[in-house]
């Protein structure tokens, strides 16, 4: 059964830069697109994006000019990197696995508030 | 973007009733050539992250118990709970993963 566990500081300052990562256990890294996806405070579900252990990734034009994202293929884990964080970024961030050629999330992690305050 | 709009907002059940939420997409989510509907089904509780319930439109995640089920085709879609359950208090959320970037409905809340 696979694991997704996410680490990562829950509070940012205007401006800087939020890093999360999603480490992954119990199953393999290689044919699936790993994901985030946030929800704001009272509000729904947005696909952020997804990278591969390849490296390909697909991003959220929403997103685009401030995201980044990798992959660590020694230690299982992918991470996020979004720039500029404004406080429209608060929100619960779930990193997500969809096999590929899909785009349905099977698996998730347990879920990051991120809170962008100074 | 494919918008997803799904109605109601909310609803309320009673116990052992059958609960309908629908989902509709802006443009269809049919492929032709698999003759699958890229669409999926979430419930989604408090303090939990979302739980994958229903796949290419109407194939039952394994694990879900079996009154839930989804159905339809193209752009408009229903989440069936057909026999309601305390537990199935939650939001539901459709998904289309037919184009990037994938889109959620606004989610649906069903209480008791």
């Amino acid at each position: 059964q696979v694991r997704l566990q996410q680490s990562g500081p829950g509070l940012v300052r205007p401006s800087e830069t939020l890093s999360l990562t999603c480490t992954v256990s119990g199953g393999s890294t290689s044919n699936y697109y790993w994901n985030w996806i946030r929800q704001p405070p009272g509000k729904g579900l947005e696909w952020i994006g997804y990278v591969n252990f390849n490296g390909n990734t697909n991003f959220n034009p929403s997103f685009k000019t401030r995201l980044a994202m990798s992959t660590d293929t020694s230690r299982s884990q992918f991470s996020l990197r979004l720039t500029s964080v404004t406080p429209a970024d608060t929100a619960v961030y779930f990193c997500a696995r969809a096999h590929w050629g899909t785009g349905h999330f099977d698996s998730w992690g347990q879920g990051t508030l991120v809170t962008v305050s100074s | 973007d494919i918008v997803m709009t799904q109605s109601p907002d909310s609803l309320a059940v009673s116990l052992g009733e059958r609960a309908t939420i629908n989902c509709k997409s802006s443009q269809s989510l049919l492929f032709s050539s698999s003759n699958k509907n890229y669409l999926a089904w979430y419930q989604h509780k408090p303090r939990q992250p979302p739980k994958l319930l229903i796949y290419w439109a109407s194939i039952r995640e394994s694990g879900v118990p079996d009154r839930f089920s989804g159905s339809g085709s193209g752009t408009d879609f229903t989440l069936t709970i057909s026999s309601l359950q305390a537990e199935d208090v939650a939001v539901y959320y459709c998904q289309q993963y037919y184009y990037t970037p994938w889109t959620f409905g606004q989610g649906t809340y069903v209480d008791i």
